[in-house]
C-alpha cells in the first residue's frame, strides 16, 4: 500500500531534550515536507527537499532541521524543543523534479507534539 | 510569493444544501490549486486539483471547483451536502519558486458543519 508514514504518532517531551519524528515513504517521490498545523493558522511549511541531498526552509523553520540522505526518509529534528513548537506535525511526499508543482502531496498521519 | 485566503474559517450547511467553500489566491506565476480535506483525527487527503486544463474540476464526493483567473479564485461547491461532509477544508496553491523549486502555500482552512 502507498503510504507516508510518520513516528512516533504522540509524543510529550520537555523543554530542551532533542527529539526526532521520523517520516518515511514508500512511493519513490522525490518531493517530501514537513507542515505544522494549528489551531485557525492552518498549515505552515516547516521544511522542503527537493530530493536527496536537497533541501530548504520553508516559511516556518526556526528551532527545526531536517536532513535527506535517503529518497524515501525524511526526519525533523527539535535539537532543543520549546513549549512554542507544541503542535500537529505532517510530513508528505509527492513527485517532483521537472513537473512537481502540478502533483498533489500525499500526507502523513500527523504526530501531536506536546512541549512541556 | 503566493498566498491563499479561505473566506469563513466555519461554515455552517443544513443536510441536503448546497456547500459553497470560498478561496481566493494571489500568485505571480500560474498557480496549481489544490482542495484538501482533513476527517477529524486524520490527515490530509485531495479533494481535488486545478493544473491549468479545464477551468471546471471535479473531485471526490461529488465536490468541484471552478478556476476563475480574472477574480482569483478557486470556490469548492457540492450541490448537496452530506452528514459525512463535515470536515475542514483546505485551499492551497503552488507554484515554482525559481531555481527549479516550489512551494506549497496552504490557507487557514474551513471548518465545514452540516445540520441534520
Amino acid at each position: 500500500e502507498a503510504q507516508v508514514t510518520q513516528n512516533p504518532r504522540y509524543l510529550i517531551t520537555v523543554t530542551g531534550k532533542k527529539l526526532t519524528v521520523t517520516c518515511s515513504q514508500n512511493m519513490n517521490h522525490e518531493y517530501m515536507s514537513w507542515y505544522r498545523q494549528d489551531p485557525g493558522l492552518g498549515l505552515r511549511q516547516i521544511y522542503y527537499s527537493m530530493n536527496v541531498e536537497v533541501t530548504d526552509k520553508g516559511d516556518v523553520p526556526e528551532g527545526y532541521k531536517v536532513s535527506r540522505k535517503e529518497k524515501r526518509n525524511f526526519p525533523l529534528i527539535l535539537e532543543s524543543p520549546s513549549p512554542n513548537q507544541t503542535s500537529l506535525y505532517f510530513c508528505a511526499s509527492s513527485w517532483g523534479l521537472a513537473g512537481g508543482p502540478k502533483y498533489e502531496q500525499f500526507f502523513g498521519p500527523g504526530t501531536r507534539l506536546t512541549v512541556l | 510569493a503566493q498566498s491563499v485566503t479561505q473566506l469563513g474559517s466555519h461554515v455552517s450547511v443544513s443536510e441536503g444544501a448546497l456547500v459553497l467553500l470560498r478561496c481566493n489566491y494571489s500568485s505571480s506565476v500560474p498557480p496549481y490549486l489544490f482542495w484538501y480535506v482533513q476527517y477529524p483525527n486524520q490527515g490530509l487527503q485531495l479533494l481535488l486539483k486545478y493544473t491549468s486544463a479545464a477551468t471546471l474540476v471535479k473531485g471526490i464526493n461529488d465536490f468541484e471547483a471552478e478556476f476563475k483567473k480574472s477574480e482569483t479564485s478557486f470556490h469548492l461547491t457540492k450541490p448537496s451536502a452530506h452528514m459525512s461532509d463535515a470536515a475542514e477544508y483546505f485551499c492551497a496553491v503552488t507554484s515554482y519558486s525559481g531555481a527549479g523549486s516550489y512551494q506549497l502555500t496552504f490557507g487557514k482552512g474551513t471548518k465545514l458543519s452540516v445540520i441534520p
